[in-house]
């Protein structure tokens, strides 16, 4: 157990629609990092959040965001889904930005 | 050229020998590296790390590091049908980006 949890851990949404998913950090931790993961690939960077700043962004439309709060917790939302955008969404924290990243159990996306 | 690049697999290995997984990566500024275990279904937990030029021993696990040739390899000596995962490469990329390869498909066979 990393003490990160991801929820909600397995969701179907539609095309065109909205989700949200959300990260609590390991206690301790101020960093949260979001990563897609496609089945048979490595995990892509999406954003980092530290201390609630966006820290860094990889390659992705904006219509990939993200929210941190003050308690380090932290939201990624996805607006007008596609079907590609189906995957295993990683959350990690850090106990800093250049810290070992602990992740969670992550959310399996399926859009329909 | 892809930022990290490893060999997909499958890599199929006997119970008891060696798994060599091996790792090259494209910037030659990155100073950390990471080896990543991924189980069917779960998420990636980090069993080896290392900074520094040469090897670093942990347990049944070496992890082995050239800058000058931008590569870096995990052995698994004694390998366990339990070792059987995907293995995912990871480099750091600036200050806050750890970029991770497509991973390698390690299976050990009893």
């Amino acid at each position: 157990e990393t003490g990160v949890t991801q929820s909600p851990t397995h969701l179907i949404k539609t095309r065109g629609q909205q989700v949200t998913l959300r990260c609590s950090s390991q206690s301790g931790h101020n960093t949260v990092s979001w990563y897609q993961q496609a089945l048979g690939q490595g995990p892509q960077f999406i954003f980092q959040y530290y201390r609630e700043e966006e820290n860094g962004r990889g390659n992705f439309p904006p219509r990939f965001s993200g929210l941190q709060f003050p308690n380090y917790s932290s939201e990624l939302n996805v607006n007008a889904l596609e079907l590609d955008d189906s995957a295993l969404y990683l959350c990690a924290s850090s106990r800093d930005i250049t810290g070992e990243l602990f992740f969670g159990e992550g959310s399996r996306l399926t859009v329909l | 050229q892809k930022e990290v690049e490893q060999n997909s697999g499958p890599l199929s290995v006997p119970e008891g020998a060696i798994a060599s997984l091996n790792c090259t990566y494209s910037d030659r500024g990155s100073q950390s590296f990471f080896w990543y275990r991924q189980y069917s279904g779960k998420s990636p937990e980090l069993i080896m790390f290392i900074y520094s030029n040469g090897d670093k021993e942990d347990g049944r696990f070496t992890a082995q590091l050239n800058k000058a040739s931008q590569y870096v390899s995990l052995l698994i000596r004694d390998s366990q049908p339990s070792d059987s995962a995907t293995y995912l490469c990871a480099v750091t990329w600036g200050a806050q980006k750890l970029v991770f390869g497509q991973g390698t498909r390690l299976t050990i066979n009893p």
